[in-house]
């Protein structure tokens, strides 16, 4: 299998912050990487696909990069409608995997 | 829009069977992948496995003996069955459609969770 692990595993920021998520994988995934985000309470939601796609409807502060074992998640100012969980997910082979997750919150 | 409900008991007793339905609404179900995903409380996300409308599945080799996931194109229907439950198995269970029609995917549309506690 392949794991994913995302860092860090929790962080604060106060809002207008840049804030930066990385997933690293334990073998080469290409670009087959999305980034959801989990509210509490409520079922993820697909923000970014293909390593650096947005979904369309997803406000451009959000954004993807990297390729390979390596990808990172931006959220270019930090709006307080941004406070969640974060996961990291790779579609390269099966099974499907998920990072474990990073949460965000205001300082 | 696709809309994707979860249903089936909320309390399961310990080595007996888990069973839970998800039923599209808004579409049909035989122009997608369909997925069951689960997490534990306050702990992160499995993918458990993937169905298409002809029957064709995959599991994750974590959970493969004790799990069968199965399709009612008639209903609009998926389902899943987990078998000789434990606690270990408590989670929020989702059902989620693949974004591009395809096995290796992301997940664009996700029911609103069940949760199911495994407990005498």
């Amino acid at each position: 299998d392949i794991q994913m692990t995302q860092s860090p595993s929790s962080l604060s920021a106060s809002v207008g912050d840049r804030v930066t998520i990385t997933c690293q994988a334990t073998q080469d995934i290409s670009i087959y990487l999305n980034w959801y985000q989990q509210k509490p309470g409520k079922a993820p939601t697909l923000l970014i696909y293909e390593a650096s796609t947005l979904k369309a409807g997803v406000p451009s502060r959000f954004s993807g990069s990297g390729s390979g074992t390596r990808f990172t998640f931006t959220i270019g100012g930090l709006q307080p409608e941004d406070i969640a969980t974060y996961y990291c997910q790779q579609y390269d082979s099966l099974p499907l995997t998920f990072g474990g997750g990073t949460k965000v919150d205001l300082k | 829009q696709v809309q994707l409900q979860e249903s089936g008991p909320g309390l399961v007793k310990p080595s007996e069977t888990l069973s839970l339905t998800c039923t599209v609404s808004g579409g049909s179900i035989t122009t997608d992948y369909w997925s069951w995903i689960r997490q534990p409380p306050g702990k992160g996300l499995e993918w458990i496995g993937y169905i298409y409308y002809t029957g064709s599945v995959d599991n994750n080799p974590s959970l493969r003996s004790r799990v069968s996931i199965s399709v009612d194109t008639a209903k609009n229907q998926f389902s899943l069955r987990l078998t000789s439950v434990t606690a270990a198995d408590t989670a929020v269970y989702y059902c989620a459609k693949h974004r591009d029609s395809l096995v290796h995917d992301s997940f664009d549309i996700w029911g609103q969770g069940r949760m199911v506690t495994v407990s005498s």
